[in-house]
């Protein structure tokens, strides 16, 4: 099956500081890839779609300044916080759809557990 | 606006208990379904999906769901649940409209097996 990484698996940064995230693709190319957020005992929140080649698409509410989304190529993606602050401790998941299943199939990295100090 | 209700928050079972968990969603128009599965520490992964067809999905690991278009519902069963089906379950639909074609989450169900 496809297989999504993300780096880092967790990350401890102090207020102030930028994290930067990365999703992959490691066995197949994906022009677009969805960044979410998860916070405790809820559910998935869509932050954003990266695509390859051009900006990213943020949902409403969520600021594009502060989450920078670079799709770099067509294997990656990378999510920078911004000057982070603990309200963006979270835990952030990636996805892409599966090359010919739509954009109905996504498959899933195992998600980066950010905590700011 | 387009949401997804699961209808049970925690669940806990014995094992060779039935299971059923419930997902109601609100759009009118044509929608494809999901259930996600979350084992403890590890990544979403798809358990089972509806596009078209057959309204009763079989999906992995004795898993099935059925589709009620009259219901807005895509209930998760398995006649018989086991100690490692313990994990979170999330219902997702994708709602064709136009180019907007972004996965709606259910809040999840946490679901535990005791042995």
């Amino acid at each position: 099956g496809a297989v999504v990484s993300q780096h880092p698996s967790w990350v401890i940064c102090k207020s102030g500081t930028s994290v930067k995230i990365e999703c992959r693709s490691l066995d197949f190319q994906a022009t677009t890839m969805f960044w979410y957020r998860q916070f405790p005992k809820q559910s998935l929140m869509l932050m954003a779609t990266s695509n390859e080649g051009s900006k990213a698409t943020y949902e409403q509410g969520v600021e594009k300044d502060k989450f920078l989304i670079n799709h770099a190529s067509l294997t990656l993606s990378t999510l920078t916080v911004t000057s982070a602050h603990p309200e963006d401790s979270s835990f952030y998941i990636c996805s892409a759809p599966f090359p010919g299943r739509g954009h109905d199939e996504q498959f899933f990295g195992p998600g980066t557990r950010l905590t700011v100090l | 606006a387009q949401s997804v209700s699961q209808h049970n928050h925690h669940v806990i079972l014995s094992e060779a208990a039935s299971l059923e968990l419930g997902c109601n969603y609100s759009y009118g128009g044509t929608v494809n379904l999901f259930w996600y599965v979350q084992y403890p520490g590890q990544h979403l992964q798809l358990l089972l999906k509806y596009f078209s067809g057959d309204p009763l999905v079989k999906g992995i690991k004795g898993f099935e769901a059925e589709f009620i278009k009259s219901k807005f519902s895509f209930n998760l069963r398995k006649p018989s649940v086991q100690w490692s089906d313990t994990a979170e379950y999330f219902c997702a639909v994708n709602a064709r409209s136009g180019n907007n074609r972004k996965l709606i989450w259910g809040l999840g169900t946490s679901l535990a097996v005791n042995p």
